[in-house]
């Protein structure tokens, strides 16, 4: 089963424009992981989060955690047409290395 | 390093048929992933290896599905007889040393999947 839920499932945007998705999660987790898929592609980890932070940024990326929520946010600044793509959390648990994929955000940016 | 290979890219065979689905992680890594996506389902984590054993296999469907990693450089994942629901991409992953100096590393490395059309 699934187990980070990404919203909203699809975006659409403007280039120049920030984007924000959000994953929620249901257990305890070690990281959350946010990975980039472009159309028929493999995936491209993005950004790595661990339990013990709150927020971490990388390049036009920022990337929050609310443990207490069980829930993360993506925020990509200033969107290129070339960020289009889908966008997964993953989720790994304590004592496994079980990682778990959310549904995915599918996110266009118009130029 | 060439990153996570896999082969074929793309294959289309017909129902009944055994499909293999081969995977060479990037050198060093000592996990080695299998997922299955699909519109339906999503990202689904069929079986892991760690230093060449299974170790959980509980994502694999049915018993059509069987993983081997006979070495550290080479997976398969056989899939007999296909049916035309297994028909997915599947993407092998591939993960590096847990703990060892410094920061541990959790990041996946994927390949660019494998595209199964069973007819």
């Amino acid at each position: 089963s699934q187990q980070g839920e990404e919203d909203p499932q699809a975006l659409s945007i403007q280039e120049g424009e920030n984007a924000t998705m959000n994953c929620s999660y249901k257990t305890s987790i070690n990281n959350l992981q946010w990975y980039r898929q472009n159309s028929g592609r493999g995936l491209v980890h993005l950004i790595l989060i661990r339990s013990n932070e709150r927020e971490k940024h990388s390049g036009r990326l920022r990337v929050t955690l609310d443990t207490s929520k069980k829930s993360s946010s993506l925020l990509i600044t200033a969107s290129r047409a070339a960020d289009t793509a889908s966008y997964f959390c993953a989720t790994l648990m304590y004592n496994n290395n079980d990682m778990r994929f959310g549904a995915g955000t599918r996110l266009t940016v118009k130029p | 390093d060439a990153g996570v290979i896999q082969s074929p890219r793309h294959e289309v065979t017909e129902m009944g048929q055994e499909v293999t689905l081969r995977c060479k992680p990037i050198s060093g890594h000592d996990y080695l992933f299998w997922y299955r996506q699909t519109m339906m389902r999503g990202l689904e984590l069929l079986i892991y290896f760690n230093n060449n054993v299974p170790i959980d296999d509980s994502g694999m469907p049915e018993d059509r599905f069987s993983a081997k990693m006979p070495n550290a450089s080479f997976s398969t994942l056989k899939i007999q007889p296909s049916e035309p629901r297994d028909s997915a991409v599947y993407f092998c992953a591939s993960l590096g040393f847990r703990g060892r100096g410094g920061d541990p590393t959790d990041t996946q490395y994927f390949g660019p999947g494998t595209r199964l059309t069973v007819l």
